[in-house]
C-alpha cells in the first residue's frame, strides 16, 4: 500500500463551482500534513499547510480526520488560475521525509 | 521564506556521462533534500544532505549514482553518474522552512534528457 494515495483526477469544473478532493495517509504516526500546488513544468509550491482544527485560506478549506486518516481540500469560487495538480504531503513525527501522494488534477473551465 | 537557486534548468546528455546540478539557498539551513520527479509521477526522495557529513540515501538510491555535497549551510549539488535514458527525469532540491508559514520550499528543478 503507498504511504499516501489521491484520487487523480480530473476533475473537469466550470468557473465559479466547488471542487473538493481527499487523500489518505498509510502511517499512523504521520504528523504534518500539506497541501502543495504543482503547474505543468513548475516545482511544486506551498498552498497551505492542514491543522488539526481544519484550516481556511480564501476560497481553500483544508480538513484532517486522523481516526479515518485523511486529509481533504476544498476550493469554492473556482477560477481559471486553480487549474493544476495538487499534491497531498505527509511527514511523519520527528522525520524530515516527506511522503508525495501522485496528485489530483483540477481543471477549470471558462 | 527561503529563496533556492538551482540549476541548470535542463540540460540534455549523452548516456554514460555525469551532470552536476546545484542549489544555492539564500539562508543558512541545516538539511536540503533531493527529490526526483519522473514523468507523470509524484516526487521521490533521494537523499538527504546535512553539512559536515554523509548524505543519506533513500531505498534504491546508492552514493555511486548519486554523489551529493554539502560543502556549506547554504550550498550542495547532486550528480547523477553515468546516466542511462531511465535517468531522465526532473530533479528538484528542497529545505524546510519554519516561521510562520511552515512548510518546505523546492528549487525550481532541473530538467533532465539522457539520449
Amino acid at each position: 500500500r503507498k504511504e499516501v494515495e489521491q484520487d487523480p483526477g480530473p476533475f473537469n469544473v466550470p468557473e465559479g463551482a466547488t471542487v473538493a478532493f481527499n487523500c489518505t495517509y498509510s502511517n499512523s504516526a504521520s504528523q504534518s500534513f500539506f497541501w502543495y500546488r504543482q503547474d505543468c513544468r513548475k516545482e511544486p509550491k506551498l498552498l497551505m499547510s492542514v491543522y488539526s482544527s481544519g484550516n481556511e485560506d480564501g476560497r481553500f478549506t483544508a480538513q484532517l480526520n486522523r481516526a479515518s486518516q485523511y486529509i481533504s481540500l476544498l476550493i469554492r469560487d473556482s477560477k481559471l488560475s486553480d487549474s493544476a495538480t495538487y499534491l497531498c504531503v505527509v511527514n511523519r513525527y520527528n522525520d524530515y521525509k516527506l511522503s508525495f501522494g501522485a496528485g489530483t488534477t483540477v481543471t477549470v473551465r471558462a | 521564506s527561503a529563496v533556492i537557486s538551482q540549476k541548470p534548468s535542463r540540460d540534455i546528455c549523452q548516456r554514460g556521462t555525469s551532470l552536476t546540478i546545484q542549489c544555492q539557498v539564500d539562508s543558512q539551513v541545516t538539511m536540503m533534500f533531493w527529490y526526483r520527479q519522473q514523468p507523470g509521477q509524484s516526487l521521490t526522495l533521494i537523499a538527504t544532505a546535512n553539512q559536515g557529513s554523509e548524505a543519506t540515501y533513500e531505498s534504491g538510491f546508492v552514493i555511486d549514482k548519486f554523489p551529493i555535497s554539502r560543502p556549506n549551510l547554504t550550498f550542495s549539488t547532486l550528480t547523477v553518474s553515468n546516466m542511462s535514458p531511465e535517468d531522465s527525469s526532473i530533479y528538484l532540491c528542497s529545505v524546510e522552512v519554519t516561521g510562520v508559514a511552515y512548510g518546505y520550499t523546492f528549487g525550481s528543478g532541473t530538467r533532465l534528457t539522457v539520449v
